[in-house]
């Protein structure tokens, strides 16, 4: 089954520095998500990227999505401390069923 | 507004009980989906619920089962608990099935001894 694989899985940076986290995936998808997950708590939604879409932004975040590599990268911009969490994607085919990689655990330092 | 609700919040079980989660949807969002976060295993999906139907189901045994009800409500219930059943059960509802973000619940830390 298809699964997100981020790449590094461990990101140690200061405050105001751009933090960038990649995901692979081996099947064909729907769409392609993000998470942040403080502490062990519940998920928060970041960005969704279509398929058909190459590039989106949000905010400090910018996402990107190569289905011809299976790849997408997200991009924190000027990080904060408020940004130290773990971040996952995860793969849709178009039925609700996320496949979550490992996610990346990123510390901001102030 | 409000988010999803998962409850109870905490719960510490022993080996071979069963347990009964519960998810609240936010209003209007009709399906309901399942996750374990566990260290080793990460997020793995469990299923999920749609107009009352289990439209998907995770490659977990038996034991593991749902349902979903009128008000799309959702709960899941785990029965003969084993020690590798410990983890945060996280809870997340959309819209509408396929394509859409999920909005995930605190989830429910789940330690059985």
């Amino acid at each position: 089954s298809q699964q997100g694989e981020e790449d590094p899985q461990a990101l140690s940076i200061q405050e105001g520095e751009n933090a960038t986290m990649n995901c692979s995936y081996k099947t064909s998808i729907n769409n392609l998500q993000w998470y942040r997950q403080n502490s062990g708590r519940g998920l928060v939604h970041l960005i969704l990227i279509r398929s058909n879409e190459r590039e989106k932004h949000s905010g400090r975040l910018r996402v990107t999505l190569d289905t011809s590599k299976k790849s997408s990268s997200l991009l924190i911009t000027a990080s904060r401390a408020a940004d130290t969490a773990s971040y996952f994607c995860a793969t849709d085919k178009g039925n609700n069923r996320l496949a979550f990689g490992k996610g990346n655990q990123v510390v901001v330092i102030p | 507004k409000a988010g999803v609700t998962q409850t109870p919040r905490y719960l510490i079980k022993t080996r071979g009980q069963q347990v009964t989660l519960s998810c609240s949807p936010i209003s209007g969002h009709r399906s309901v989906s399942w996750y374990q976060q566990t260290p080793g295993q990460g997020l793995q999906f469990l299923f999920e619920y749609f107009s009352e139907t289990q439209r998907n189901k995770g490659n977990f045994p038996g034991r593991f089962s749902g349902r979903q009800f009128s008000n799309s409500r959702s709960e899941m219930n785990v029965s003969t608990l084993e020690l590798g059943d410990s983890a945060l059960y996280l809870c997340a509802s959309s819209p509408d099935t396929g394509s859409y973000e999920q909005y995930f619940g605190p989830g429910t830390r789940l330690t059985v001894t």
